[in-house]
């Protein structure tokens, strides 16, 4: 058990334009959902967390109208990267909780390159 | 000096031997403690969770948690070359919503 999904795996998009990135849990109902951002060599920087039908909460330095967060049910959350630019290029990774659990079971990530 | 320190390696081991790899923290509020392994451009898998002093054993991997030392340790005994990856470790606190505070992580190559 505990399966995480993400979708897309990679994305190419053009520079202005904005890209939805799906995180699923697939055999368990996540309360928290985490987004992470991971620079190459370097470990992961979280970005918000979201917990089912709250608003989210960013992390300090997070633009949250660049980076929109919608967590609408016990087993999906979406990062929409909103206008993007090529320094948003990145690897983006979503993790999820079950109810009363500490710990976070990652999904399999979406490289964004951003042209 | 940040909260979890990780030498971030590389490790490197030959197949069979016993990899150690291990994390120091600072604030002793940590609770609960974990591993993960990451491939390149793959999300971390979670191998081990821990909350208390002492040693937990799954299969070829054993934790090990020094509340007192605020150190805790990762075994991978018989480590073959599918055990090269990078490790994480990580650890939360109730209070902060179970955000976790990951080490940097180290690089691990198991060589055939």
């Amino acid at each position: 058990g505990a399966v995480v999904s993400q979708h897309p795996s990679r994305v190419i998009c053009k520079s202005g334009t904005s890209v939805k990135i799906e995180c699923r849990s697939l055999d368990f109902q996540a309360t928290t959902m985490f987004w992470y951002r991971q620079f190459p060599k370097q470990s992961l920087m979280l970005m918000a967390t979201s917990n089912e039908g709250s608003k989210a909460t960013y992390e300090q330095g997070v633009e949250k109208d660049k980076f929109l967060i919608n967590h609408a049910s016990l087993t999906l959350s979406t990062l929409t990267v909103t206008s993007a630019h090529p320094e948003d290029s990145s690897f983006y990774i979503c993790s999820a909780s079950r109810q009363g659990a500490n710990e976070q079971y990652f999904g399999p990530g979406t490289r964004l390159t951003v042209t | 000096q940040k909260e979890v320190e990780q030498d971030p390696g590389p490790l490197s081991v030959p197949e069979g031997a016993i990899v150690s790899l291990n994390c120091t923290y600072s604030n002793s509020a940590f609770q609960y403690f974990m591993w993960y392994r990451q491939y390149s451009r793959k999300g971390p898998e979670l191998l081990m969770y821990t909350y208390s002093s002492g040693n937990k054993e799954d299969g070829r991997f054993t934790a090990q948690v020094d509340k007192s030392s605020k150190y805790i340790s990762l075994f991978i005994r018989d480590s073959q070359p599918s055990d090269s990856a990078t490790y994480l470790c990580a650890m939360t606190l109730k209070a902060a919503g179970n955000k976790l505070t990951f080490g940097g992580g180290t690089r691990v190559l198991v060589k055939p």
